[in-house]
């Protein structure tokens, strides 16, 4: 079973950030947090990943609590092409597999 | 570098018909994955090979699904017989060994009439 909580869906207009938020209360001290997106009629696309410390890359800002019991990712600059199905997924180093939830369906708005 | 490559994109079969699919990880990538996912949901773990050899399967209806890996290379995940239940679109990832994260394949759409 997925150990993450994420609302089922969100809206955001066009060129402002979205900020999806992610409950995981049970992870456990060597487990990071995974952000994955689907866009429709595709496969799942990874984002970000994390441990304690704040990530950015060139799609997305990690933000995760001192506690490590939730996260929220940042889109800075949403576009259309960002409306998709949104994963946030704990998961153990090495090889473990990636347990998916039902994630936040993003809509992005004109 | 090329992704992960799958086929077909598409597939509609009579239940209790047979039906394959085929997977072409990234090259070097010793880990491969099989997910399922139905409509609506999140994508679920059926097997997972560390090169050719199964470390998961514990979630792969044996009964009827069957997937192999030979040669470490390519992946055929195999539904004999297919059930209504089995429409689904069928995922395949690899990963490099202790690798970040997975590249997914667009998947194959099962549709079981």
């Amino acid at each position: 079973d997925a150990k993450t909580t994420q609302p089922p869906s969100m809206d955001c207009a066009e060129g402002r950030a979205a900020n999806l938020p992610c409950n995981h209360s049970t992870i456990s001290g060597n487990e990071y947090v995974y952000w994955y997106r689907q866009i429709h009629s595709q496969g799942p696309q990874y984002i970000i990943h994390g441990l304690k410390n704040n990530e950015t890359n060139e799609m997305a800002s990690l933000i995760i609590t001192e506690d490590r019991k939730s996260s929220t990712l940042i889109l800075p600059h949403a576009t259309l092409r960002d409306t998709a199905v949104y994963y946030c997924i704990v998961r153990g180093s090495g090889n473990t597999p990636l347990v998916f939830g039902k994630g936040t369906r993003l809509s992005v708005i004109a | 570098e090329a992704g992960v490559a799958q086929s077909p994109r598409y597939k509609i079969i009579e239940k209790r018909q047979s039906v394959a699919f085929w997977c072409n990880p990234i090259s070097g990538h010793a880990t491969l994955y099989w997910y399922q996912q139905i409509l609506g949901q999140g994508p679920k773990l059926l097997i997972q090979f560390q090169n050719n050899g199964v470390v998961d399967d514990s979630q792969l209806p044996k009964d009827r699904f069957s997937a192999e890996r030979l040669k470490g290379v390519d992946s055929t995940l195999k539904i004999q017989p297919a059930k209504l239940e089995d429409s689904a679109v069928y995922l395949c990832a690899s990963s490099l060994d202790q690798g970040v994260g997975y590249t997914f394949g667009s998947g194959t759409r099962l549709t079981v009439v």
